[in-house]
């Protein structure tokens, strides 16, 4: 597609429950990327992909949080057991290469009660 | 490690110009990203400066020094619709995009 397609909108979990994001980069676009972003702006960098393969996950929570992007399938971001400080908007931005212009999904607000 | 500053919040008044600084520190260079965020919205890209100098691109403006580590953008004649987040945001060394918090720009009348 010609924009990152992120489902769903909005999500709303009880703590401790799964939560699992969806995104569609941009077709041709081998590198996706998973950004956290709480209040005052702060954008949180969580893993990236180059295509199927994990390209950077420093960022990444990793006992709870886990994230996959298959061939022929929209990438994902899970996460186990969420807890009220996972509460946040979470953007996936999809880019031709690592250090081009990214272009960004209209995110999934997760709200954790 | 890799750190960008930028101001938290500017205010400016419509039809004025505002300039937004942003200083960073990357243990590698691969150019210089603002992105514009409206509440509420995705990141929109604004520009890329990789070279020295200023980069103009109708009422906004990018300026990039790399041996400061500093980069501007430039807002002239401000419109109400200016009012956003503006993001900074370098690449650099270990391949990883490293975002600043982010500037809340207040256009006021």
């Amino acid at each position: 597609g010609e924009e990152v397609a992120q489902t769903p909108k909005h999500l709303v979990r009880g703590e401790g429950q799964k939560a699992k994001l969806y995104c569609a980069p941009i077709k041709g676009h081998s590198y996706v990327f998973w950004y956290q972003q709480v209040l005052k702006n702060e954008f949180k960098f969580l893993i990236s992909f180059q295509n199927e393969n994990v390209f950077d996950e420093t960022g990444m929570p990793k006992e709870r949080f886990s994230a996959k992007c298959l061939p022929n399938s929209p990438c994902s971001l899970e996460i186990q057991a969420t807890k009220l400080e996972d509460s946040a908007v979470y953007f996936c931005a999809s880019s031709l290469l690592w250090d081009t212009e990214a272009f960004f999904g209209q995110g999934t607000r997760l709200t954790v009660v | 490690g890799q750190n960008i500053d930028q101001p938290t919040e500017m205010t400016a008044t419509e039809g004025a110009i505002v300039q937004i600084n942003c200083t960073y520190q990357t243990s590698g260079f691969n150019g210089l990203f603002w992105y514009q965020q409206h509440a509420g919205e995705a990141p929109t890209f604004l520009s890329y400066n990789v070279l020295d100098g200023l980069e103009e691109k109708g009422r906004f403006s990018s300026f990039l020094s790399r041996s400061k580590g500093y980069s501007y953008l430039l807002l002239k004649e401000l419109q109400m619709k200016d009012s956003a987040s503006y993001l900074c945001a370098a690449p650099g060394g270990y391949q990883k995009v490293t975002f600043g918090t982010g500037t809340k720009l207040q256009v006021i009348p």
